[in-house]
C-alpha cells in the first residue's frame, strides 16, 4: 500500500464549478499537509499548508484535514480556466525532512 | 515567500557528456535540499536528499555515480548528470525545506530543469 493515495483523474469541470480534490494516507504520524499546484512544464508551487486537523481558507481555496479518517481535501470555489493544472497533495511527519507525495490530479477547467 | 531558484531551466546535451544543474535557496538557508525527477504525466520521484557539508542520501535504484550531488553551502546544491544518455532525458526539480514549526517543514520547489539528451 502506498503511503499516500490520490486519484490521478483527469478531472474536467466547467468554469465556475466547485472542485473537490482528495488524498488518503496510511501513516498516522503525518501532521503536516500541503497542496501543490503544478502547471505543465513548471515546478510545483505551494498552494496551501495545514498543520494537524481542521480547515484553512485562502481566497477561493479551502484545505481540510480529517486525521481520524486519514483524509485530506482541497476545495476550489468558482473555478477558473487558470486553475487548470496538476494538483499534488503532500504530507510529512514531525522531525522528518522529506515529504510523501500523491501522484497528482490533473484538473481542466473548461471556459 | 521563500524562493528556490533552479538553473538552467532547460538544457540539451549530447550523449556521453555531463550536465550540471544548480539549485539555490534565495532568501533562506537550507541545510537539506531534495532532488526529484519527473516523467511526463507522472508524479515526482525523489532521487536523493542533499545534505550541506556531507554526502547525499540516494533513494533505492538511483545511481550515485551517475547523479552526483554536491551541497557545498547552505544556499546551493548541484546535481551533475554524468555521461548522460537519452534515457536520462527528464524534468529534474529541486526543493528546499523551510521550517514553519519546531519539528515541521514545508517544501518549496525550484522551477525545474528540462534535460534533453540527444
Amino acid at each position: 500500500q502506498k503511503e499516500v493515495e490520490q486519484d490521478p483523474g483527469p478531472l474536467s469541470v466547467p468554469e465556475g464549478a466547485i472542485v473537490s480534490l482528495n488524498c488518503t494516507y496510511s501513516n498516522s504520524a503525518f501532521q503536516y499537509f500541503m497542496w501543490y499546484r503544478q502547471y505543465s512544464r513548471k515546478g510545483p508551487e505551494l498552494l496551501m499548508y495545514t498543520y494537524s486537523s481542521g480547515n484553512k481558507e485562502d481566497g477561493r481555496f479551502t484545505a481540510q484535514v480529517d486525521k481520524s479518517s486519514k483524509y485530506i481535501s482541497l476545495f476550489i470555489r468558482d473555478s477558473q480556466p487558470s486553475d487548470s493544472a496538476t494538483y499534488l497533495c503532500a504530507m510529512s511527519a514531525p522531525g522528518a525532512n522529506n515529504l510523501f507525495f500523491g501522484t497528482g490530479t490533473r484538473l481542466t477547467v473548461i471556459p | 515567500g521563500a524562493v528556490v531558484s533552479q538553473h538552467p531551466s532547460w538544457v540539451i546535451c549530447k550523449s556521453g557528456t555531463s550536465v550540471k544543474i544548480e539549485c539555490r535557496s534565495l532568501d533562506f538557508q537550507a541545510t537539506t535540499m531534495f532532488w526529484y525527477r519527473q516523467f511526463p504525466k507522472q508524479s515526482l520521484m525523489l532521487m536523493a536528499t542533499s545534505n550541506e557539508g556531507s554526502k547525499a542520501t540516494y533513494e533505492q535504484g538511483v545511481e550515485k555515480d551517475k547523479f552526483l550531488i554536491n551541497h557545498a553551502s547552505l544556499t546551493l546544491s548541484t546535481l551533475t548528470v554524468t555521461s548522460a544518455h537519452p534515457e536520462d532525458s527528464s524534468f529534474y526539480i529541486c526543493s528546499a525545506g523551510l521550517a514553519l514549526r519546531t519539528s515541521g517543514n514545508t517544501i518549496y520547489f525550484g522551477e525545474g530543469s528540462w534535460l534533453t539528451v540527444v
